[in-house]
């Protein structure tokens, strides 16, 4: 079965710190991964897709097939990356997101 | 461009009634989807239309939900006879017209949160 699994419920880092937020897939073709993330009193928005290969805010996020994963990385956190944030697969084609359990990146001052 | 709306933001009903939550999406786009957020857990996705065309309902419950996408007007999600159990926030998002899949950005409303007494 498709599934994302995102371990971590909650993240606290100080502001400077480095981070890494963990996603793994489960998925037997060739995944469409994201990671969406939502700020506090706004809506759900995406940060990046790992097709694009893009660094959003200082943020990356690298596609390891062989251990299923799609980690989103930044070196050095700011007190406002704190939010929600969702990896989600597109397995179908379809643009149908399975999404993983969300992790609360917390940023301390 | 306003983004994605959805009606009510949110809504109270008792046991039994029914829950109609509307959804309008950015113009231009003609793919839509629901998911649903139960309390503590991540989105689920229940159902991707186009207009006039339910394309996959895969994750919608068999009984009591039901959904459209007219050639008028904005996306209706239908809970009829609600329980408790529906108690949840309900995202709609959309996207543009061509492919749906292959890395497409999906742009999120702002959910309707349903409270069922």
């Amino acid at each position: 079965a498709q599934r994302v699994t995102q371990p971590e419920k909650l993240l606290s880092v100080f502001k400077g710190a480095p981070v890494e937020l963990k996603c793994n897939y489960s998925y037997s073709g060739s995944p469409e991964l994201f990671w969406y993330v939502q700020y506090s009193r706004q809506r759900l928005q995406l940060l990046l897709r790992h097709i694009s290969r893009e660094s959003i805010k200082g943020f990356t996020a690298d596609l390891n097939k062989g251990e299923t994963s799609f980690h989103l990385k930044k070196p050095f956190a700011q007190e406002e990356d704190s939010a929600m944030y969702y990896c989600a697969l597109d397995s179908s084609n379809t643009g149908k997101l399975i999404f993983g359990q969300g992790t609360t990146l917390q940023v301390k001052p | 461009n306003a983004g994605v709306m959805q009606n009510p933001r949110h809504l109270v009903r008792r046991r039994g009634q029914e829950a109609r939550l509307r959804c309008s999406p950015m113009k231009g786009h003609s793919h839509v989807y629901w998911y649903r957020q139960l309390p503590e857990e991540g989105l689920k996705f229940m159902v991707y239309l186009q207009k006039e065309n339910i394309i996959d309902e895969s994750g919608m419950p068999k009984e009591r939900f039901s959904a459209e996408f007219p050639k008028e007007g904005p996306s209706i999600l239908r809970i009829q006879q609600v329980v408790r159990g529906d108690s949840a926030a309900y995202f709609c998002a959309s996207s543009p017209p061509g492919l749906a899949g292959g890395g497409v950005e999906q742009f999120f409303g702002p959910g309707t949160r349903l409270t069922v007494l």
